[in-house]
């Protein structure tokens, strides 16, 4: 199975602040990645697929980048209601697979 | 809107087996361009993927479980089902349900499945 691996697992950051989280994937995967966000209490959001192209009604400050095996995700301008913990998926071998999560909380 | 809402028992005895039902709503399962998938996370664990249908007919399941689930979908309720058998401790975990095509593009609310 891809394995896949986040960082950082947590950050603190203001509002107003540019976020990059990192996801590495222990084999190549193309551009067969996903961004998640999920607020405590709520189900996941889908954001990025493709590592790169934004789902319909997110946010322009969200973008994704990377193939093979790097991929960052990068909030610009953080909002408030961005504080949340952000999970990458690969998709481009079965079993799917996630990354562990990144905690993006207000300093 | 798609909308996906899982249901079944809060509470499954180790041994036996549980079973969840996710009705969709906004959308149809009768499609062949999405699949239909289940997924887990256990407290303070990441997110694992359970197993996956297509309206083909086609399943596809973790590894890890596969000796251990079933999944089916009733095309006349726009329903798909999940059974996992002798389940565990290690079983207890927010259960979802999810459309993708490939990636997930939609997710159920998620359902809390305790094994006690």
């Amino acid at each position: 199975a891809i394995q896949l691996t986040q960082s950082p697992s947590s950050l603190s950051a203001s509002v107003g602040d540019r976020v990059t989280i990192t996801c590495r994937a222990s084999q190549g995967i193309s551009s067969a990645l996903a961004w998640h966000q999920q607020i405590p209490g709520k189900p996941p959001t889908l954001l990025i697929y493709d590592a790169s192209t934004l789902k319909s009604g997110v946010p322009s400050r969200f973008s994704g980048s990377g193939s093979g095996t790097d991929f960052t995700l990068t909030i610009s301008n953080l909002q408030p209601e961005d504080f949340a913990t952000y999970f990458c998926q690969q998709f481009n071998n079965y079993p799917l697979t996630f990354g562990p999560g990144t905690k993006v909380d207000i300093k | 809107q798609l909308q996906l809402q899982e249901s079944g028992p809060g509470l499954v005895k180790p041994s036996e087996t549980l079973s969840l039902t996710c009705t969709v709503s906004g959308g149809s399962v009768k499609t062949t361009s999405y699949y239909w998938g289940w997924f887990r996370q256990p407290p303070g664990k990441e997110l694992e993927w359970i197993g996956t249908i297509h309206y083909s007919g086609s399943t596809y399941y973790n590894p890890s479980l596969e000796r251990r689930v079933i999944i089916s979908l009733d095309s006349s309720k726009d329903q798909f089902s999940l059974s996992l058998s002798s389940v565990t401790a290690a079983d207890a975990a927010l259960y979802y349900c999810a459309r993708s095509y490939g990636y997930i593009d939609s997710w159920g609310q998620g359902t809390l499945v305790g094994v006690s």
